[in-house]
């Protein structure tokens, strides 16, 4: 199984300035047609989780620019530029290439200091 | 406006079956995969296993495999999670989701198992 390992798992971050989360999958990530099948997603408190990127840097309608999302083969990041108030959750990343399964990080805790 | 409504909260029994349901809307129902995840209390997510409603083909993760059974009726444009036997170990929040294309989850169908 794919097992993907996001870093850092507590994110303290002052508002206004940048955060970034890694994740980090056991298995290249790049399926047979081409494509990364990397995603973000986001759980605000008390909320359903949200996707925020897809394929490793798609961002979904509605997600501010100030999100973003890199990385190639094993690898990847989720940037948020300034956070704010309202970024405050836990962000998951999760693979969709290595059909059947679907596989979770273990999710990243982002608070304001 | 797509949506995902799921069913509301449950408070069942150990030993007692269960099903909740997930209702799609606003889309093409039978043309994307509808995933079910599990989050228990203060816990990550878990992805339990996936239905392709134009058919009923499933699959299952090795964890939930033969604990839950997965379904769907496109006539109605809805899927089910089942349990035969409850275990306060189900004890959850359960979502549904259509993880692969359109991103979108369903609100949420919290499960409590107690005597």
């Amino acid at each position: 199984d794919v097992v993907m390992t996001q870093s850092p798992l507590s994110l303290p971050v002052t508002l206004g300035q940048p955060a970034s989360i890694s994740c980090r999958s056991s298995q290249s990530l790049v399926y047979s047609d081409g494509n990364t099948y990397l995603n973000w997603f986001q759980q605000r408190p008390g909320q359903s989780p949200r996707r925020l990127i897809y394929k490793v840097s798609n961002r979904d309608s509605g997600v501010p620019d100030r999100f973003s999302g890199s990385g190639s083969g094993t690898d990847f990041t989720l940037k948020i530029s300034r956070v704010e108030a309202e970024d405050v959750g836990v962000y998951y990343c999760m693979q969709g290439t290595h059909w059947p399964s679907v596989t979770f990080g273990q999710g990243t805790k982002v608070e304001i200091k | 406006e797509v949506q995902l409504v799921q069913s509301g909260a449950e408070v069942k029994k150990p030993g007692e079956s269960l099903r909740i349901s997930c209702k799609g809307s606003g889309y093409s129902f039978t043309s994307y995969w509808i995933s079910w995840v599990r989050q228990m209390p203060g816990k990550g997510l878990e992805w339990m296993g996936r239905i392709d409603p134009s058919d009923s083909y499933t699959n299952y993760s090795p964890s939930f495999q033969g604990h839950v059974t997965i379904s769907a009726d496109k006539s109605i444009s809805t899927a089910y999670l089942q349990w035969s036997s409850l275990k306060a170990s189900d004890t959850a929040m359960y979502y549904c989701a259509s993880l692969e294309v359109l991103g979108y989850w369903g609100q949420g169908t919290l499960v409590t198992v107690s005597s």
